[in-house]
């Protein structure tokens, strides 16, 4: 079946660090990927996506790459802020009306001063 | 203004009890989901409903019975509460996806309920 597989947490940056949280996946055919984020106490927020292979997601600084060759879509971002820490969820989708995700075990991103 | 909403936001109860937890969008989407977060964030779909039918029905056991009364509501009822059911159950919403085309059908989340169970 479908799988995410995330590096595991938690990560601990000062702010104005570069940061990787790596996720690979398994998936007959061709998911879509995604990263959501989820800020203390709340829900679960759709921080950027890739439809296909090589497509790169971009949002609030923050880039993911679909790489199929490797299966892997890591989310990175140049200069992390204390605003950023929160939970880092990598998920897939295949396509289809059953629309469900699957999701990674999520990343604790913690950004000190 | 509230895309995707859930109540109660905290629910506390005894083991054995019947509760239920509301889930509304005004989204206009077609498809509803209850996910399930475990003590280590762990997030797990339950449910998905597509324009009332039910269309995804992971392994859940059968105390957990999701209402779809109308296309911008799923309800999920669970009888007979036990000590592992505490968790926080999310509702979320997509448009619909039609065929095998990589259309992106973002699903949107509401806050959140916690269920604990005491």
């Amino acid at each position: 079946g479908d799988s995410v597989t995330q590096m595991e947490g938690p990560v601990t940056l000062s702010e104005e660090a570069f940061l990787t949280i790596n996720c690979t996946y398994t998936a007959t055919g061709y998911p879509s990927l995604f990263w959501y984020v989820q800020y203390p106490g709340e829900g679960l927020q759709l921080l950027l996506k890739a439809t296909k292979a090589d497509d790169k997601g971009s949002n609030k600084g923050f880039e993911a790459t679909y790489r199929k060759e490797t299966t892997s879509f890591h989310l990175e971002k140049g200069s992390v802020q204390v605003s950023d820490s929160a939970v880092y969820f990598c998920a897939l989708r295949r396509p289809g009306t059953a629309s469900k995700l699957t999701f990674g075990t999520g990343t604790r991103l913690q950004v000190t001063l | 203004d509230t895309a995707v909403s859930q109540t109660p936001k905290y629910l506390v109860t005894q083991m054995g009890n019947d509760k239920s937890i509301k889930c509304e969008q005004n989204l206009g989407h077609d498809t509803m989901y209850w996910y399930k977060q475990d003590s280590k964030k762990f997030l797990k779909i339950m449910f998905s409903y597509n324009n009332k039918e039910l269309i995804i029905n992971e392994t859940v056991p059968n105390r957990f019975s999701p209402k779809s009364p109308d296309k911008a509501h799923l309800n999920l009822h669970i009888n007979s509460l036990e000590l592992g059911d505490s968790a926080v159950y999310f509702c979320a919403s997509s448009p619909l996806i039609v065929g095998s085309g990589r259309s992106v059908g973002e699903q949107y989340f509401g806050p959140g309920t916690r269920l604990t169970v005491t």
